[in-house]
């Protein structure tokens, strides 16, 4: 099976612009969680999909945001970056609730905003 | 408030020594526990995890961890370690309540000296 795959790697933006990441999970898993990373705040969850459904969110403001399709892909979106935002975006898939099954993380993608 | 905490953020030990490494937690609810590993230059991978049954639980290479309900502990142990466990350990808990939370402890660095 794949493993869980983020596109792109890498992504360099400005402050005030927007970016969306993606994020495709292992064939047959329904759920998609979205974590930042960062050397001061280690890894913070953002947000957990579930068939298409948002589950739970954790603690970041509202111009983080996020979706998931019907496929169980899922995009997570950052609008108006700023420079607190420079972090490593992790995702993760599972096949049943983030809570309770085991997580199988992506690579990452690396955002820096300048 | 929910937290998890992981008091050592390096461990140095030598190649052949016991280790164990420290996570607590803070809840009022009841809790599923995991660590991960992430090893040099790869992405995060589950170790072990605890949902019911017995409060000690095991991984394929040698580590095990033990649920203390009293002392919201989470404590992974291992009685020789070896080079190759060179890597960043994460304690996860998930909280069972409404919010349904997972909260990562910020890590620990594993240094095995030869």
């Amino acid at each position: 099976k794949a493993g869980v795959t983020q596109t792109p790697r890498y992504l360099i933006k400005t402050r005030g612009q927007q970016v969306t990441l993606s994020c495709s999970p292992i064939s047959g898993h329904r759920s998609v969680s979205w974590y930042q990373q960062t050397p001061g705040q280690g890894l913070q969850f953002l947000f957990e999909y579930f068939s298409e459904t948002q589950r739970n969110k954790g603690n970041f403001p509202g111009r983080f945001s996020g979706r998931q399709f019907s496929n169980s892909r899922s995009e997570m979106n950052v609008s108006t970056l700023e420079l607190g935002d420079s972090a490593l975006y992790l995702c993760a898939s599972s096949s049943g609730l983030a809570g309770e099954d085991t997580q199988y993380f992506g690579p990452g993608t690396r955002l820096t905003v300048l | 408030a929910q937290s998890v905490t992981q008091l050592d953020s390096q461990v140095p030990v030598f190649e052949e020594a016991p280790v164990e490494l420290r996570c607590n937690y803070s809840s009022s609810v009841s809790v599923y526990l995991f660590w991960y590993v992430q090893y040099p230059n790869q992405g995060l991978q589950l170790l072990l995890k605890y949902l019911s049954g017995s409060t000690l639980v095991e991984s394929i290479n040698g580590f095990e961890a033990e649920f203390n309900k009293s002392q919201t502990s989470f404590h992974l142990r291992k009685p020789s370690v070896h080079i190759s466990d060179t890597a960043e350990y994460f304690c996860a808990v998930s909280f069972m309540n409404r919010d349904d939370k997972i909260i990562f402890g910020k890590g620990t660095r594993l240094h095995i000296l030869p």
